[in-house]
């Protein structure tokens, strides 16, 4: 399967605790980009990178998020310190340049 | 004004009937579209991308985008129960960004 990769799919975390996500994209991609999806929503940007270098990141990512493509290749998404509001989808998609994007399979954080 | 709108729906179509769903867009400089599928606790697919003023068929998807009326539409033609899906419409906005609707929620009666 040569399609955007996300791991873990699930993920069950207590308030307060780390987390780390990661996303392999398409190969030839050199875009990867993270939003995160609430019910009734749609993806909501996050931040992104070309190659390694990452270009923008939204208001919504607060101090406690972070995330790193330290080879322009894989990504890490880390919150820490865990809050109920992060319980949410977060979806990894890939690009080659402006063009279409295409979405993993996303991991779901539950946040007890 | 949100950046991309859609009706949330629900839509409900009767299987063979045509679906439309809509949209409009707030930046007028806007000149990539793309509508994704997306089934309950999955992730978006994409499903059609249109960039220039028309009608872009595929299959049974018909892309329309007005780009005067900042209005793009999806069309799926001969509806199946399959198609009962979230279709989300999203923008490349001038910031270089694709922005997303909330989505349309569509269910194809049998």
């Amino acid at each position: 399967d040569t399609g955007v990769s996300q791991d873990p799919r699930h993920k069950i975390t207590k308030r307060g605790q780390n987390v780390t996500f990661r996303c392999d994209p398409i190969s030839e991609h050199n875009r990867l980009y993270w939003y995160r999806q609430t019910l009734g929503q749609g993806p909501e940007f996050l931040t992104y990178f070309q190659n390694e270098a990452q270009l923008e990141k939204s208001r919504l990512l607060s101090d406690r998020f972070s995330a790193e493509r330290p080879k322009g290749s894989f990504s890490t998404l880390e919150i820490q310190r865990t809050e109920q509001g992060d319980s949410a989808m977060y979806l990894c998609a890939s690009s080659r340049d402006e063009n279409e994007q295409y979405f993993g399979p996303g991991t779901r954080l539950t946040v007890t | 004004q949100k950046e991309v709108e859609q009706n949330s729906g629900p839509l409900s179509v009767p299987e063979g009937a045509i679906a439309s769903l809509n949209c409009t867009y707030s930046d007028r400089v806007s000149q990539s579209f793309f509508w994704y599928r997306q089934y309950s606790g999955k992730s978006p697919e994409l499903i059609m991308s249109i960039y220039s003023n028309g009608d872009k068929e595929d299959g049974r998807f018909t892309a329309q985008l007005n780009k005067a009326s900042q209005y793009v539409s999806l069309l799926i033609r001969d509806s199946q129960p399959s198609d009962s899906a979230t279709y989300l419409c999203a923008v490349l906005n001038r910031d270089d960004k694709i922005i997303f609707g909330k989505g349309t929620r569509l269910h194809i009666l049998p």
